[in-house]
């Protein structure tokens, strides 16, 4: 069975610093991996997503992530955060053939001023 | 192009009442799949409507129902509240393009069961 476990439900960073985000899999067949972002009172967003081809994805707000397979991790990264970057992110898997995507329990942003 | 639009947006009900949610999926898409969130469960599937029809399901107990519409638009009802059904019930809308497929999520509609 395909699932997708985020480590830390809770992750707080200063404004300025890295932001990483935890995600790794278990499937056991080639996955599609997303990344949502959800703000305080609003509905999920598409971060990133990765398919197939280049293991590292950029999507917006200057996130970026990487298809690691040995490792089974889709990690979220972005250089330098920002006050607004603080919300709810949920990593999700699928797979070919599959229409459902599996989510994480998600990991919630804070930034620290 | 207008989103996925639910509702109501907030709704507060009591034990033992029944509740049904709305939601129209953006224009031409004809999946339509439910989710409820929870802090302690993260996101779990419900079910998805494809062509008025049920396609896939969740493991969620029967109180749990839904229905597809001609035009798309969907509802999820659920009998018999029970205080553990207070969460944010998400809507989303699939476009397929070959095996790819891409969701678009609605705001949600918040449930309080007091």
């Amino acid at each position: 069975a395909q699932s997708v476990t985020q480590l830390g439900s809770h992750v707080s960073v200063s404004e300025g610093a890295l932001v990483l985000l935890r995600c790794n899999y278990s499937s056991s067949v080639p996955p599609y991996l997303f990344w949502y972002v959800q703000y305080p009172n609003q509905g999920l967003q598409l971060l990133l997503k990765y398919t197939t081809g280049a293991t590292l994805v950029k999507g917006i707000n200057g996130f970026e992530a990487e298809f690691k397979k040995s490792e089974t991790s889709f990690h979220l990264t972005k250089p330098s955060a920002h006050m607004s970057d603080a919300a709810e992110y949920f990593c999700a898997v699928t797979w070919v053939g599959n229409e459902k995507l599996t989510f994480g329990t998600g990991t919630r942003l804070t930034i620290i001023p | 192009k207008a989103g996925v639009t639910q509702t109501p947006r907030y709704l507060i009900k009591t034990r033992g009442q029944q509740v049904t949610l709305s939601c129209s999926p953006i224009s031409g898409h004809r999946s339509v799949s439910w989710y409820q969130q929870t802090p302690g469960q993260g996101l779990q599937f419900l079910f998805e409507y494809f062509s008025e029809t049920q396609r896939n399901k969740g493991n969620f107990p029967g109180r749990f129902s839904g229905r597809q519409f001609s035009n798309s638009r969907s509802e999820m009802n659920v009998s018999t509240l029970e205080l553990g059904d207070s969460a944010l019930y998400l809507c989303a809308s699939s476009v397929y393009r070959g095996t790819q497929e891409t969701q678009y999520f609605g705001p949600g509609t918040r449930l309080l069961v007091l």
